[in-house]
């Protein structure tokens, strides 16, 4: 299994347009979730999802939007980008979510990075 | 609202020398706490949690809810440890909050 994979591996956009960021999981993984790393700081997260539905959403505007497939594939969708944007942006699998205190582990794939002009 | 604080940016050791890298936390619940780790050009990987209390390649990192931290330390780094090191935290449904990270430079 190649882990998670991740398209494109980079993207260059300008203000004001729309970008679409794709990640196939892990084989056998139903959850998918995606964060935000800006330069010098953590991964910030963005959206959960678990056998297609949203289960999570961090604190980030309603430019960003995503939707689970059923082979539970994801894309994350960005609309009227600024330059703020521009992060590298992770997807991460993993096996199940938990409802309760134990958590499973996240398999991160390599990453989009997006430049914003 | 949880948070994870990681004070160092920058770690610097050298060969053999203890290694501690701090975490603290803040969240009114049980959390549950990872270290992370991503060597360079590669992906970001789990180093360990603190629920299985296992030491991976010699790391060990002890939750202490009092002092709400989860320092990871390793007696004698080596030179393959040199990496960006993450703490984080989770609060449930898996979702991860990190700390901004700090970067180990092991010298030989």
């Amino acid at each position: 299994d190649a882990g998670v994979t991740q398209s494109p591996t980079h993207l260059i956009k300008t203000r004001g347009q729309q970008v679409t960021l794709r990640c196939s999981p892990i084989s056998g993984h139903k959850s998918v979730s995606w964060y935000q790393q800006v330069l010098g700081q953590g991964p910030q997260f963005i959206f959960q999802y678990y056998e297609k539905e949203e289960r999570g959403r961090g604190n980030f505007p309603d430019r960003f939007s995503a939707r689970q497939f059923p082979n539970y594939s994801s894309e994350l969708n960005v609309n009227a980008l600024l330059l703020g944007d521009s992060a590298l942006y992770l997807c991460a699998s993993s096996l199940v979510i938990s409802l309760t205190a134990f958590s499973y582990e996240q398999y991160f794939g390599p990453g989009t990075r997006l430049t914003v002009t | 609202a949880q948070r994870v604080t990681q004070p160092e940016k920058l770690l610097s050791v050298f060969k053999g020398a203890p290694v501690e890298l701090k975490c603290n936390y803040s969240y009114s619940g049980s959390p549950e706490l990872f270290w992370y780790v991503q060597y360079s050009r590669q992906r970001l990987q789990l180093l360990l949690r603190h629920i299985s209390r296992e030491s991976i390649k010699g790391f060990t990192a002890d939750l202490n809810k009092g002092e709400t931290s989860f320092h990871l330390k390793k007696p004698f780094a080596q030179e393959e440890d040199s990496a960006m090191y993450y703490c984080a935290l989770s609060a449930g449904y898996s979702t991860l909050t990190f700390g901004k990270g700090t970067m180990l430079l092991v010298s030989p």
